[in-house]
């Protein structure tokens, strides 16, 4: 029962180093969604893929890319990694079902502190 | 406007008794759903109960019941005989369905629940 299988958990970046943050679900979801969590505050959707090879800007794309060259897959990259991207990131996904109630399953999150 | 508002940033309850998380929501969608997560100390996201706008009933999971007022645009979180494991962050969160929305969710700012023994 892996679910949604984020990696690292934990990161530790300097200013200007870059990275890919992964994201792997073995479900079969068609939707893929990325999130930021600020401190003491709600999730803020990245980007966003409803399938293989198809990804949109979500409400905070700045300073972030993505890619989705297989179903279970949606890495999340870092280009000039930046204080204000300090945060907790999510990865989620869901069925393609539409209107249903199916809820997005979550990751375990990776933390990330850029100093 | 913020589309999800979450007006208590804490709340205490005791063991045992009953407690309302509140949440309201802004949209023109006439069609939508509204979920609830709870996101213990931990961190992990965990999903909880779902009412879409079309649903006559309110929706119910266990001890979890969701009190949805549509006119009012509230959706509010029932946890009922709370338990000391009921101590986290809970979140409340919408989908808007048309305009090719995708599936995505918006999230309110939480409400962090904590339960006295």
């Amino acid at each position: 029962n892996a679910g949604v299988t984020q990696t690292p958990k934990f990161r530790i970046l300097k200013i200007g180093q870059s990275m890919t943050l992964q994201c792997a679900q073995d479900m079969n979801h068609n939707y893929m969604y990325w999130y930021r969590q600020d401190p003491g505050m709600g999730l803020k959707l990245i980007y966003y893929s409803v399938g293989a090879g198809i990804t949109d800007k979500g409400e905070v794309p700045n300073g972030y890319n993505v890619s989705r060259s297989t179903t279970e897959d949606f890495p999340l990259r870092l280009e000039l990694a930046a204080p204000s991207q300090t945060s907790v990131y999510f990865c989620a996904s869901r069925r393609g079902t539409p209107f249903s109630n199916q809820p997005q399953h979550f990751g375990d999150g990776t933390r990330l502190s850029i100093l | 406007a913020q589309k999800i508002t979450q007006t208590q940033p804490g709340m205490f309850v005791q063991e045992k008794e009953a407690v309302t998380l509140d949440c309201t929501y802004d949209t023109s969608d006439p069609s939508y759903g509204l979920f609830w997560y709870k996101q213990p100390s931990s961190g992990e996201m965990i999903f909880l109960i779902y009412q879409g706008s079309y649903d006559q009933q309110n929706a119910t999971e266990g001890r979890y019941s969701l009190n949805f007022q549509k006119a009012r645009k509230s959706a509010n979180l029932v946890i009922s005989a709370s338990q000391l494991g009921d101590s986290a962050m809970y979140f409340c969160a919408m989908r808007e369905d048309s305009g090719g929305s995708n599936y995505k969710l918006t999230f309110g700012k939480g409400t962090l629940l904590t339960v006295n023994p």
